[in-house]
């Protein structure tokens, strides 16, 4: 069984769209984050969620919004999309609160903005 | 300014060979350091994490790898690579009492037959 999931795997959509990613746990772990890796491959956190309570919430542009409808998922929601939104993003989930809990990442979804 | 390094961009080695990926931080305090490894197509894996104690750490893989404090070093060893083990590699850093994981820009490994 995939411990963390994401779907969908890829994503193309035209600029302005709103879209939605979403993401599952089956490990029963009470944070779960959002990453993005750009085409140079850098990776950055952007939210993480305790328990579907927010903890961390890095400078991203409001148009990005994590939802939590239970400690299991972690969806993201981005409206009005823009060519710079396209990347890898990354689910990733962890037993404790601390970052340094090890984290267990998601696949992974392409998403492109044309 | 506060940073993550990973000074080799790609690596080739043959399958094999010893390996040794590099990690440079530039925080005041000694971080939280792990790395972590990015088959194709796939996400992030722990290979290891250090916090504290014994500068060399053993991890998953076959991996190790050693605290430098003196060189704000953390850099990843394997003695003989194994086909499978080309991938990207990345160093994380958490800052003591900071709840951000701050990565570096990775390091491809190709490994040749």
């Amino acid at each position: 069984d995939t411990a963390v999931s994401q779907t969908p795997k890829y994503l193309v959509t035209q600029m302005g769209n709103d879209k939605s990613i979403k993401c599952e746990q089956n490990l029963g772990h009470d944070t779960m984050y959002w990453y993005k890796q750009d085409s140079k491959k850098f990776l950055k956190i952007m939210f993480s969620y305790n328990n579907k309570e927010l903890i961390i919430n890095e400078t991203v542009p409001n148009r990005f919004s994590p939802k939590s409808p239970d400690k299991a998922h972690l969806n993201l929601h981005i409206n009005s999309l823009e060519l710079g939104d396209s990347a890898v993003y990354f689910c990733a989930s962890s037993l404790g609160l601390a970052v340094t809990d090890t984290q267990y990442f998601g696949p992974g979804t392409r998403l492109t903005v044309l | 300014a506060q940073s993550v390094t990973q000074p080799d961009i790609h690596i080739t080695v043959s399958e094999g060979a010893s390996l040794e990926l590099r990690c440079n931080y530039s925080y005041g305090a000694t971080p939280y350091l792990f790395w972590y490894v990015q088959s194709p197509g796939q996400g992030l894996q722990l290979l290891l994490k250090y916090f504290s104690g014994d500068t060399l750490v053993q991890g998953i893989k076959g991996f190790e790898a050693e605290f430098k404090r003196s060189q704000s070093s953390f850099n990843l060893r394997k003695p003989s690579v194994h086909w499978s083990d080309a991938a990207e590699y990345f160093c994380a850093v958490v800052l003591y009492n900071n709840n951000d994981m701050r990565f570096g820009a990775g390091t491809r490994l190709t490994v040749k037959p």
